[in-house]
């Protein structure tokens, strides 16, 4: 059974860049049906979705975020990644990350809470 | 883009059926059937209840199904259960290669 653990920093400051992991464990990382994601949720708010990446390496960003966000892969370590650059107070939030396919999202990571804060 | 709008809740009581509406626009959920459903129970993770309108994945209850007519999406819940009680929420794949959510609903059962 394919779960997903996040991993990171619960603090982060503002301005600075907030990183994330997930490890992937029943799955490999590189199957070609699997598209692979990060959804947000911020204090009493609802979903926000952060971007999705594919195997083969192509991205798809939340327009709003884009400027700031970077996804990537580690194939060696069965894990992807979230970068978010100058990050602000608005950036706290419970970030999950996902694996689905480009329209939906069968598979969630209890999530990790990432706190903007000086 | 505008969060597609969901109502702020609903609520009902054991045995009974609710519907909770998604409505977007001719360019989200009105332009193709890539609508999806999600359950949050309080501090859970969400949940995929039903993908492209109306698909089950393996394991949801058959008590859940999902419609669509023009530019709003529909989730029905009959036989309302204690266990129901969430936050729902539906999302709409764009013609971008991007995902929408709703704002979310939360249930009560009474």
């Amino acid at each position: 059974q394919l779960h997903l653990q996040e991993s990171g920093p619960g603090l982060v400051k503002p301005s600075e860049t907030l990183s994330l992991t997930c490890t992937v464990f029943g799955g490999s990382i590189s199957s070609r049906n699997y598209y692979w994601g990060w959804i947000r949720q911020s204090p009493g708010k609802g979903l926000e979705w952060i971007g999705t990446i594919y195997y083969s390496g192509s991205t798809y960003y939340n327009p709003s975020l884009k400027s700031r966000v970077t996804i990537f892969v580690d194939m060696s370590k069965n894990q992807f990644s979230l970068k978010v650059s100058s990050v602000t107070a608005t950036d706290t939030a419970v970030y999950y990350c996902t694996k689905g396919d480009y329209h939906y999202m069968d598979v969630w990571g209890k999530g990790t809470t990432v706190t903007v804060s000086s | 883009q505008s969060a597609l709008t969901q109502p702020p809740s609903v609520s009902g009581s054991p045995g009974q059926s609710v519907t909770i509406s998604c409505t977007g626009t001719t360019s989200d959920v009105g332009s193709h059937n890539r609508v999806s459903w999600y359950q949050q129970p309080p501090g859970a993770a969400p949940k995929l209840m039903l993908s492209e309108v109306s698909n089950r994945p393996s394991g949801v209850p058959d008590r859940f199904s999902g419609s669509k007519s023009g530019n709003t999406a529909s989730l029905t819940i009959s036989g309302l259960q204690a266990e129901d009680e969430a936050d729902y929420y539906c999302s709409s794949y764009i013609s971008t290669s991007t995902l929408l959510f709703g704002g979310g609903t939360r249930l009560t059962v009474l």
